[in-house]
């Protein structure tokens, strides 16, 4: 069966300083892959996503994640984080054929940013 | 629109009663999806319309939960004698194709407590 995890359930880093969120899945074939991030009281936003060719995906605010098949990982990493990207960052795996529509999400890591 | 509504954003309801719950998914997008996110459960899968195809129901927890998605646009989520454990946040989603390759769309959410 289709899953995710992420082992960090909340996670807190200085202002600044580097971030990695682990992202694990299990899947019977080339997965689809993303990640997406809620800020408190809003809907998700897609921060990048993974379907094929080079294994280093770049998204929006200045994240990456690499796509890892020997791991089954997906780590999403900013070289400097900063305030305002505290928030809830959830990755998610889709099925590579039609029929399977719909993503299932890891249960999300809470990122926390010191001053 | 401009995204993905959902209404309400908040509802309370008393245990036992019926609730309806609304999508708006963005116009042209034929793929449309609902989760429900419950405190440290992330999102859990509910229910998959692609165009004029059968629904994929198998995330529905139980047959208290049902919806329809009339004219290939809006969607309505029905959850029949609430129970307190249905309060949690229910987003819904649309994309522009089928399958898991195109990105999802979120809408803010209807926050259901039950009492």
């Amino acid at each position: 069966a289709q899953s995710v995890t992420q082992p960090d359930i909340h996670i807190t880093v200085s202002e600044g300083a580097s971030l990695e969120l682990r992202c694990n899945y299990s899947y019977g074939a080339t997965p689809y892959l993303f990640w997406y991030v809620q800020s408190p009281g809003q809907g998700l936003q897609l921060l990048l996503k993974y379907f094929s060719g080079d294994t280093l995906v770049q998204g929006i605010k200045g994240f990456e994640a690499e796509f890892k098949r020997s791991q089954s990982s997906f780590n999403l990493r900013k070289p400097s984080v900063h305030w305002s990207d505290a928030a809830e960052y959830f990755c998610a795996v889709g099925g590579t054929r039609g029929s399977q529509g719909n993503l299932i999400f890891g249960k999300g890591t809470k990122l926390s940013v010191k001053p | 629109g401009a995204g993905v509504s959902q209404s309400p954003s908040n509802k309370v309801t008393e245990k036992g009663k019926d609730v309806e719950l609304r999508c708006d998914p963005i116009s042209g997008h034929t793929a449309l999806y609902w989760y429900r996110q419950s405190l440290g459960q992330g999102l859990e899968f509910l229910i998959y319309f692609q165009g004029n195809s059968a629904p994929d129901k198998s995330g529905l927890p139980s047959d208290r939960f049902s919806a329809e998605r009339t004219g290939g646009s809006v969607s309505t989520l029905t959850i029949q004698r609430t129970q307190q454990e249905d309060s949690a946040v229910y987003l819904c989603a649309s994309s522009l194709a089928q399958g898991a390759r195109t990105e999802a769309f979120f809408g803010q959410g209807t926050r259901l407590t039950v009492v």
